[in-house]
């Protein structure tokens, strides 16, 4: 059973600084993992997906690495905001493209003006 | 446009009432889901429509019922629903098929929340 873990639970940062979200899952066989963000009450908002070939992804601020060998994955924020406070959730899927999804618990960032 | 359309944005009901929540979107997606969050928790998987086809059902009370009555739409009827089945309630849908990473990304709309009294 894939098992989705995410740390820290929650950060705290001043504004301007780079941070780092850490999401490691225990079975490698994955067909890709994408990092969502949540704002409290609402939906979830797609990030970056990476596909199982590839290594990195970027968007913006956003840069996202797959380490698949080690089960791991990073969410890199550069120059982060107070609009980037949100809670970030990391979800793997197994196989195809219907497939489920299994969500790591999530980080809570706050970013401080 | 990105969009998947949920309603309605909130629900209140009685553990005897019936109600359907409603999801569409226009993007020509052939996979869709219906995901349950509580509070501080993350999405947990309920269904997975393929092709307009249940895939996926992960063991869920039958008291939730979905429905999928074309690519656009997927309605989950709600009925003699518990207090613990309060929660935000989200559709997604992702484009489907066999290859391609942009068919691979889900989209969510912004849930129904739902109060079971």
């Amino acid at each position: 059973k894939q098992e989705v873990t995410q740390i820290p639970a929650a950060l705290s940062v001043p504004e301007g600084e780079n941070l780092v979200l850490n999401c490691s899952f225990t079975d490698s066989a994955i067909y890709n993992l994408q990092w969502f963000r949540q704002d409290p009450g609402k939906g979830l908002t797609s990030l970056l997906l990476i596909q199982s070939s590839q290594r990195e992804q970027t968007s913006g601020r956003l840069n996202a690495s797959l380490d698949k060998s080690s089960g791991r994955s990073t969410l890199y924020i550069a120059a982060s905001q107070p609009g980037d406070s949100a809670t970030y959730l990391c979800a793997v899927r197994r196989h195809t493209n219907a497939g489920k999804s299994t969500f790591g618990d999530g980080t809570t960032l706050t970013v401080k003006p | 446009d990105t969009e998947v359309t949920q309603t309605p944005k909130h629900l209140v009901m009685g553990m005897t009432n019936k109600k359907s929540l409603k999801c569409e979107q226009h993007m020509g997606h052939r996979a869709m889901y219906w995901y349950k969050q509580k509070a501080k928790k993350p999405p947990e998987l309920m269904f997975v429509y393929s092709y307009e086809k249940l895939s996926i059902n992960e063991s869920v009370p039958s008291r939730f019922s979905p429905e999928c009555p074309n690519s656009s739409l997927l309605n989950l009827h709600l009925h003699a629903l518990q207090p613990e089945d309060s929660a935000l309630y989200l559709c997604a849908s992702s484009q489907g098929g066999t290859s391609g990473r942009a068919k691979n990304i889900q989209y969510f709309g912004a849930g129904t929340r739902l109060s079971v009294l």
